[in-house]
């Protein structure tokens, strides 16, 4: 069964804490999508790669970035957590950048204190 | 910009009703549409995937129709069952692989 999994299910930081969030699919999709999910605001797109070392804004990249060394992992940083980070994040994937669907991971739930 | 309304917001049915989610979108450019569910607390779960040229797919209980023309999508649930429970998602893929989301559909089954 393919999938796309997310390396932590919940996670608690301190404020100002390096934070590191992993995600590896197992598809060999082209592209990896980081998206944050809150109440009230549904889901937010964080950033995106089409490839390999490539990295593209979505639209909420403020207090984050990426990293893409292999194609199947996508590795979200969050520089110096802050507690407006609280969230659910979501990693996905997608075959190819002319569509194809999308697969998720089962998210993680990071709360910053 | 793109945007996706889903229509109702929330549902409650008894067990084995037969039920219809909308979802509506607005760019005609569109390369799939894609239905999820969502349990409190989880990721997504991709239910169905329609592509651009493709009118319907059907999973066990669950079909869902693509009107291009009309830029509709809906979601039919039939003979409801408590574990239907859930959130449910439409997307709109478009070019670059781009999804734009709906606010979704908190549906509840009641017993």
């Amino acid at each position: 069964d393919v999938k796309v999994t997310q390396s932590s299910r919940y996670l608690v930081k301190r404020t100002g804490e390096k934070v590191f969030l992993e995600c590896v699919q197992d598809m060999d999709h082209e592209n990896m999508f980081w998206y944050r999910q809150d109440p009230g605001l549904g889901l937010r797109l964080i950033y995106f790669s089409y490839d390999v070392k490539m990295k593209e804004k979505g639209d909420i990249p403020e207090g984050y970035s990426v990293s893409r060394e292999k194609k199947e992992r996508f590795s979200l940083i969050l520089e110096s957590a802050s507690t407006n980070q609280t969230s659910m994040y979501l990693c996905a994937s997608s075959l190819s950048y002319a569509g194809g669907g999308y697969t998720f991971g089962s998210g993680t739930r990071l709360t910053v204190v | 910009k793109q945007e996706v309304t889903q229509i109702p917001a929330a549902l409650s049915v008894p067990e084995g009703e037969n039920l219809v989610l909308n979802c509506s979108f607005t760019d005609s450019a569109i390369y799939n549409l894609q239905w999820f569910r969502q349990d409190p607390g989880k990721g997504l779960t991709s239910l169905l995937l329609i592509q651009s040229s493709q009118r319907e797919q059907t999973s066990g209980r669950l079909n869902a129709s693509l009107d291009k023309s009309s830029g509709r999508s809906t979601l039919y649930i039939a003979a409801s069952q408590p574990g239907d429970s859930a959130t449910y998602l439409c997307a709109e893929e478009t070019s670059g692989s781009r999804l734009t989301f709906g606010e979704g559909t908190q549906l509840t089954v009641n017993p």
